[in-house]
């Protein structure tokens, strides 16, 4: 079992529709990070964030750090928001934290 | 701010010869991760630095992979020699402290054909 899985792994949407992405994971963490790969391209930092929500342009992400889990929200989804999103946590190994990613939602706005 | 800086791009080789891929991490930044990701699957942690030294190479296959931050800055990741499974994206991230404090950037990645 993955310490970290996202549902959903392909999601389809029509233009301007809302989104969310799911992200949960097995043992506690002190921060999550969401991360956008667009196709062939680097990896780009969303958000890190470690309780409630945070907001930046269209974007949401929210945590509840009991209940292990996260969301990405996408308002008026636009095409260029297609990309996979995945969520990213530290977990501790031996000591040492280690980023442990979720296998990604890949994301199709269609126009 | 000047992000990540990888190089190069784009590298085709052929099986057992060898590659070296450099990344210049952002200024000030202590941490630096050297990730594989493979077509379709998630990033690999292949070496974590933590200035010029190593916290993390559990996954870095030591037979014919090696890297180095000499100065603790910028770093060389090396293949040799490459083998065809070796086909992937390596991706240099960097932040200035653990992962629960620092915000992460990532460079564009060298994308590598082993042929």
């Amino acid at each position: 079992k993955n310490e970290v899985e996202q549902s959903p792994q392909n999601l389809t949407a029509q233009e301007g529709e809302f989104i969310t992405i799911n992200c949960s994971y097995s043992v506690g963490i002190s921060a999550l990070h969401w991360l956008q790969q667009h196709p062939g391209g680097g990896i780009v930092s969303l958000f890190m964030l470690s309780s409630g929500k945070k907001k930046h342009g269209r974007l949401i992400a929210t945590i509840n750090i009991q209940e292990k889990h996260s969301s990405l929200h996408i308002t008026a989804s636009h095409p260029r928001d297609s990309a996979v999103y995945i969520c990213a946590v530290p977990i501790s190994n031996f000591g040492n934290e280690k980023l442990t990613f979720g296998t990604g939602t890949r994301l199709t706005i269609i126009p | 701010e000047a992000g990540v800086a990888q190089s190069p791009r784009y590298k085709i080789i052929e099986k057992r010869q060898s590659v070296a891929f450099w990344c210049n991490p952002i200024s000030g930044h202590a941490t630096l991760y050297w990730y594989q990701q493979i077509l379709g699957q998630g990033p690999k942690l292949l070496i974590q630095f933590q200035n010029n030294g190593v916290v993390d190479d559990s996954q870095l296959p030591k037979d014919r992979f090696s890297a180095e931050r000499l100065k603790g800055v910028d770093s060389t990741l090396k293949i040799q020699p490459a083998k065809l499974e070796d086909s992937a994206v390596y991706l240099c991230a960097s932040t200035t402290g653990r992962h629960n404090t620092g915000e992460l950037f990532f460079g564009e990645g060298s994308r590598l054909t082993v042929l």
